[in-house]
């Protein structure tokens, strides 16, 4: 089955960090740019940061808010996409989806169910 | 950043119902749009790429029309399962921004 599952996901106090992990599955995903998006509780969708293949060297691209903070990454041996969050703050408490993005669409063309993060004193 | 101001952000409607949602761009940029159909506590689902293409297994009742800084998402022919809220994504330069939603409601 083609599907992305996130875990890591929990409370931490401001200040502290929390590593997500995007496990892929049913697809290659050395072939795709993989995404983190974002949904703080009763809110819109915020882009967070984007990871490119090997064919585009592995480079990244960060929202405003998260940059200099968060930290994606990916192992392709492993089908695994990560975020290292760091300096937390309580206006990252979200719940935090990875997503695939389509080769020839540019679509975020599979999500995963995501995972909660709570930054909370 | 490209600002996305979806209009309006909620509306009711009746099954069978013709709803158009519209999105508006702060810039100008080639129709590098997309539209999110989600539920209530699951993840996005991908409806329209390319402003107007239809993504793999999505109902034709489902349509992407505009170009510039206007578009829109039409739904012909309102059913149960299409109530939920409707965000579009502007994905023609970083940071990738989303509009406000548009929440669609009996």
């Amino acid at each position: 089955e083609v599907q992305l599952v996130e875990s890591g996901g929990g409370l931490v106090q401001p200040g502290g960090s929390l590593r997500l992990s995007c496990a892929a599955s049913g697809f290659i995903l050395s072939d795709h740019y993989m995404d983190w998006v974002r949904q703080a509780p009763g809110k819109g969708l915020e882009w967070v940061a984007r990871s490119r293949t090997k064919a585009r060297s592995y480079t990244t691209d960060y929202a405003a808010s998260v940059k200099g903070r968060f930290t994606i990454s990916r192992d392709d041996s492993k089908n695994s996409l990560y975020l290292q969050m760091n300096s937390l703050k309580t206006e990252d408490t979200a719940v935090y989806y990875c997503a695939r993005v389509g080769i020839t669409t540019w679509l975020f063309d599979l999500w995963g169910r995501g995972t909660l993060v709570t930054v909370s004193s | 950043d490209v600002q996305m101001t979806q209009s309006p952000s909620s509306l009711s409607a009746s099954l069978g119902d013709r709803v158009t949602i519209t999105c508006r761009a702060s810039q100008d940029f080639n129709n590098n749009l997309a539209w999110f159909q989600q539920k209530p506590g699951k993840a996005p689902k991908s409806l329209i790429y390319g402003a107007s293409s239809l993504q793999s297994g999505v109902p034709s009742r489902f349509s992407g029309s505009g170009s510039g800084t206007d578009f829109t998402l039409t739904i012909s022919g309102l059913q149960p399962e299409d109530f939920a809220t409707y965000y579009c994504q502007q994905y023609n330069a970083y940071p990738l921004t989303f509009g406000g939603g548009t929440k669609v409601e009996i």
